[in-house]
């Protein structure tokens, strides 16, 4: 069946660092995938998406590109701020619109 | 517009007591998930709903568990006769639709402490 598989975490940066945050899928067909994010004691939000193969999301600095060779969907940002902390999902779409998430990366990054 | 609301945020149940877990979807949104997180875990899909209908229901467990999203008001997710194992913070989204690449909004979820 279909699942994904994430770095597992916590990842702890300084500020400006480089950020990486892997995600690998099993599916069948041709699934959207979505890195959500979820900051402590809320909900999880969309960070970004990619509906097709070599799609790239982007928004707030980071970055997600469908890689269908390699069924990876990292997420890369250049600089990252001490305000990123949360913990991000990758997650796949399922059929009837649900979503199968990773495990989630806890990222911390200090001052 | 307000986004998908669930309450009550925290929910502390005594082990065999009954929880209610209720999500108001966005408005326009006719279509409910909930799903579960379990302490150090991700999200895991539990049931799909639309008005007055399941449509799939392959996470929920056979026992204890149901969900209804009425005509008028909330989705409702029960569970009867908890027990320590349903500890966890519930999410429920809601989208205008099934298709693959909709956007579907998340609540601030419910975290269920049972006792």
């Amino acid at each position: 069946g279909n699942s994904v598989t994430q770095m597992e975490g916590p990842v702890t940066l300084s500020e400006e660092a480089f950020l990486t945050i892997n995600c690998t899928y099993t599916a069948t067909g041709y699934p959207s995938l979505f890195w959500y994010v979820q900051y402590p004691g809320e909900g999880l939000q969309l960070l970004l998406k990619a509906t097709k193969a070599d799609d790239k999301g982007s928004n707030k600095g980071f970055e997600a590109t469908y890689r269908k060779e390699t069924t990876s969907f990292h997420l890369e940002k250049g600089s990252v701020q001490v305000s990123d902390s949360a913990v991000y999902f990758c997650a796949l779409g399922g059929q009837g619109g649900k979503l199968i998430f990773g495990q989630g990366t806890e990222l911390s990054v200090k001052p | 517009n307000a986004g998908v609301m669930q309450n009550p945020r925290h929910l502390v149940r005594r082990r065999g007591q009954e929880a209610r877990l209720r999500c108001s979807p966005m408005k326009g949104h006719s279509h409910v998930y909930w799903y579960r997180q379990l302490p150090e875990e991700g999200l895991k899909f539990m049931v799909y709903l639309q008005k007055e209908n399941i449509i799939d229901e392959s996470g929920m467990p056979k026992e204890r568990f149901s969900a209804e999203f009425p005509k008028e008001g909330p989705s409702i997710l029960r569970i009867q006769q908890v027990v320590r194992g349903d500890s966890a913070a519930y999410f429920c989204a809601s989208s205008i639709g099934p298709e693959k690449n909709t956007e579907a909004f998340f609540g601030q979820g419910t975290r269920l402490t049972v006792v």
